[in-house]
C-alpha cells in the first residue's frame, strides 16, 4: 500500500497570501496519478487537480499542480477567502487506492 | 447536470447488515468506473472500493474485503454498496464517486454503527 504523507498538517495564512501544499509518498506513483481535492465543512470533497498538475473543469488557475515520482506540490498562488478548507492528496495507480491525511489552511 | 444520489444509510446495530445506494444522472454511467469512499466524523477520507464499468473487476481496501460488496446495474445506473458484520469502525459518512478524473461526487449518506 502506498502512504501519502502530507505537510504541514496545518498552514496559517492570510488572503493574497501564495500557499504550498506537500504531497509525499512512500513508494513512486505510477503515471503520476495523483489528485488534489478541497474540502469544506459540510460539503463533499470537490476535485482540483488529477494526474499531478491538470486542472479539473471549473478549477481556477490560482490552483497549480506539480510533480512526480514521490514527491508532489499543490501551489494556490494568490489565496481567496474561500480557499481556506482542507486539502487532501490521493493516490489512484496502484491499489488499494489512499489518501493522506490532509492538511488545513486556516486564516 | 451531473447528480450522484446517495441513499440507504441509517443507524444500525453491531453485526447486522446495510445496503447503499447511489443513483447516477447526467452523465454516461456506463462508461466509467466507480468508488465508494468513507469519511469518519471529524476524519480523513478513506477509500472503500471501486468497480470497473462494465462490474467484471473489484477491488477493495483491506478494512472492508470480505465484509463489503460493491455492484452496479448498468441497467438502472445505480451504483451499490453491500455491507455485512458492521462495527463501530464503520460509522462515517459514505460517498459514491464517479472516476477519479471526473470530479463526480455525490453529497454522501450517514451510516451509524451503534447499539
Amino acid at each position: 500500500e502506498i502512504v501519502l504523507t502530507q505537510s504541514p498538517g496545518t498552514l496559517s495564512l492570510s488572503p493574497g497570501d501564495r500557499a504550498t501544499l506537500s504531497c509525499r509518498a512512500s513508494q513512486s506513483v505510477s503515471s503520476s496519478s495523483l489528485a488534489w481535492y478541497q474540502q469544506k465543512p459540510g460539503q463533499a470533497p470537490r476535485l482540483l487537480i488529477y494526474t499531478a498538475s491538470n486542472r479539473a473543469t471549473g478549477i481556477p488557475d490560482r490552483f497549480s499542480g506539480s510533480g512526480s515520482g514521490t514527491d508532489f506540490t499543490l501551489t494556490i498562488s494568490r489565496l481567496e477567502p474561500e480557499d481556506f478548507a482542507v486539502y487532501y492528496c490521493q493516490q489512484y495507480g496502484s491499489l488499494p487506492l489512499t489518501f493522506g491525511q490532509g492538511t488545513k489552511l486556516e486564516i | 447536470q451531473v447528480q450522484l444520489v446517495e441513499s440507504g444509510g441509517g443507524v444500525v446495530q453491531p453485526g447486522r447488515s446495510l445496503r447503499l445506494s447511489c443513483a447516477a444522472s447526467g452523465f454516461t454511467f456506463t462508461s466509467y468506473a466507480m468508488h465508494w469512499v468513507r469519511q469518519a466524523p471529524g476524519k480523513g477520507l478513506e477509500w472503500v472500493a471501486l468497480i470497473s464499468s462494465d462490474g467484471g473487476s473489484e477491488s477493495y481496501a483491506d478494512s472492508v474485503r470480505g465484509r463489503f460488496t460493491i455492484s452496479r446495474d448498468n441497467s438502472k445506473n445505480t451504483l451499490y454498496l453491500q455491507m455485512n458484520s458492521l462495527g463501530a469502525e464503520d460509522t462515517a459518512l459514505y460517498y459514491c464517486a464517479g472516476q477519479i478524473s471526473t470530479g463526480y461526487w455525490g453529497q454522501g449518506t450517514l451510516v451509524t454503527v451503534s447499539s
